[in-house]
């Protein structure tokens, strides 16, 4: 069935730590591939997206994410997380020849000092 | 500049009530975008517009949900009777151009619980 998959429902960082959140899609045809992120609270907010062309996207708030073909993956990185960065993360695709962004389940990330 | 605006932000009601959430998308935008969120089932498109025409409302859960879109800068989301089952943080969200291109800004939702 085609979906968009977060495996990681909640995740603990340290500040200051590397992160990575995964993101995996089951589409045909690679899909239009987006974060968001959710503070708490509030609504979405985009981070980043990918359409084509260089699979290292950079995005807002010093989070990267890289596309990976092979593996249907869409993975978001930060090199060092700040303890403003807990809060809820959702990949998202629009597939090809769709018109609705389809949410993952989207992954609680929290932050210790 | 104003983003999406949403109201009310909380709302508590009692099964059978009606239930009306109100947006106002972004000035200009043309498609809006009706999700609710909840802990079971996620973020789930409802419905959405596109010029104020609905295009796809095969997220609306069943006949006691109605969208509309008299305007490009008001939409409602009506629940009629509503039931402790539709608790949940409704959000809407308004984009230029359709998702893949526009992307989507939300507003900060309407938290519905339905006693």
């Amino acid at each position: 069935a085609q979906s968009v998959t977060q495996p990681d429902i909640h995740i603990t960082v340290s500040e200051g730590a590397s992160l990575e959140l995964r993101c995996n899609y089951s589409y045909g045809a690679t899909p239009y591939l987006f974060w968001y992120v959710q503070s708490p609270g509030q609504g979405l907010q985009l981070l980043l997206k990918y359409f084509s062309g260089d699979t290292l996207v950079q995005g807002i708030k010093g989070f990267e994410a890289e596309f990976k073909r092979s593996q249907s993956s869409f993975n978001l990185r930060k090199p060092s997380v700040h303890w403003s960065d807990a809060a809820e993360y959702f990949c998202a695709v629009v597939p090809m020849g769709a018109q609705k962004l389809v949410f993952g389940q989207g992954t609680r990330l929290t932050i210790n000092p | 500049d104003a983003g999406v605006i949403q109201s009310p932000r909380h709302e508590v009601t009692e099964m059978g009530q009606e239930v009306t959430l109100r947006c106002k998308p972004i000035s200009g935008h043309d498609y809006l975008f009706w999700y609710r969120q909840t802990m079971m089932r996620g973020l789930e498109l409802l419905i959405y517009f596109n010029n104020n025409v609905p295009i796809d409302d095969s997220g609306m859960p069943e006949d006691r949900f109605s969208a509309k879109m008299p305007n490009a800068s008001f939409s409602t989301l009506k629940i009629q009777p509503s039931e402790p089952r539709d608790s949940a943080v409704y959000f809407c969200a308004s984009s230029y151009g359709r998702g893949k291109g526009g992307e989507l800004f939300f507003g900060e939702g309407s938290r519905l619980t339905v006693l």
